[in-house]
């Protein structure tokens, strides 16, 4: 398994331009989530996703769009970037459950707005 | 907003020393938290979690101790070795669709 994986890894943008991050997970995972880290911050959490074709927002949800259209990949999206966009966005996923509310982590992607 | 907080943002401890990184929560309904550790240029990595039903738990090497009356979660870290240099972040689990709140983080910088 490869667990999670984004895509890209690193991308730099100019001011009102647009890109989409592709997070994929291979281990059939019910929930995915959308997490962007800022330097001396902690993990903020964007949007999430319950299952294929659902979408919530999270707790800095403003200038971000989601897709889930298929239950292995979460999209995030940026239709018009700004500089305060630069940030580590990381992807999550985990299995339905009770037993565990763990979440598996992607690498992530470094995104500069210039 | 109720939020997790960390008390020390660097710890710096000599090899083979037991490391001691602490969190404090301010979310009374939290039944669930769980200690990551991230590395440089990577994405965390679970390490240990605890239940609100439990005070005490421990894996390799490491193991969380929670205090409910004063809101308080330790991760120890016994041994600490270089490879344990990163960033540990707690994280208690908000409630519907297992939502987390991560804390700030502590950096852990080991000596040789």
């Amino acid at each position: 398994n490869a667990g999670v994986t984004q895509t890209p890894k690193f991308r730099v943008l100019k001011t009102g331009q647009s890109m989409t991050l592709l997070c994929a997970q291979d281990m059939n995972h019910e929930y995915m989530y959308w997490y962007r880290q800022d330097p001396g911050m902690g993990l903020r959490l964007i949007h999430y996703s319950v299952g294929e074709g659902t979408t919530a927002k999270g707790e800095v949800p403003d200038g971000y769009n989601v897709s889930r259209l298929k239950k292995q990949n979460f999209l995030l999206g940026l239709e018009s970037a700004a500089p305060s966009q630069t940030s580590v966005y990381f992807c999550a996923s985990r299995p339905r459950g009770v037993r565990t509310d763990t979440q598996y982590f992607g690498p992530g992607t470094r995104l500069t707005v210039l | 907003g109720e939020s997790v907080g960390l008390h020390l943002p660097t710890l710096s401890v000599q090899e083979g020393d037991n490391s001691i990184i602490n969190c404090a929560y301010s979310n009374s309904a939290s039944d669930y938290f769980i200690w990551y550790k991230q590395e440089s240029g990577k994405g965390p990595q679970f390490i240990i979690d605890i239940r609100s039903n439990m005070d005490k738990r421990q894996g390799q090497r490491v193991t969380v101790l929670l205090n409910k009356t004063v809101k308080h979660l330790s991760l120890q870290i016994a041994a600490t070795q270089p490879g344990d240099s990163a960033v540990y972040f707690c994280a208690e689990n908000t409630g519907t669709a297992s939502k987390l709140t991560f804390g700030t983080g502590t950096r852990l910088q080991v000596t040789l």
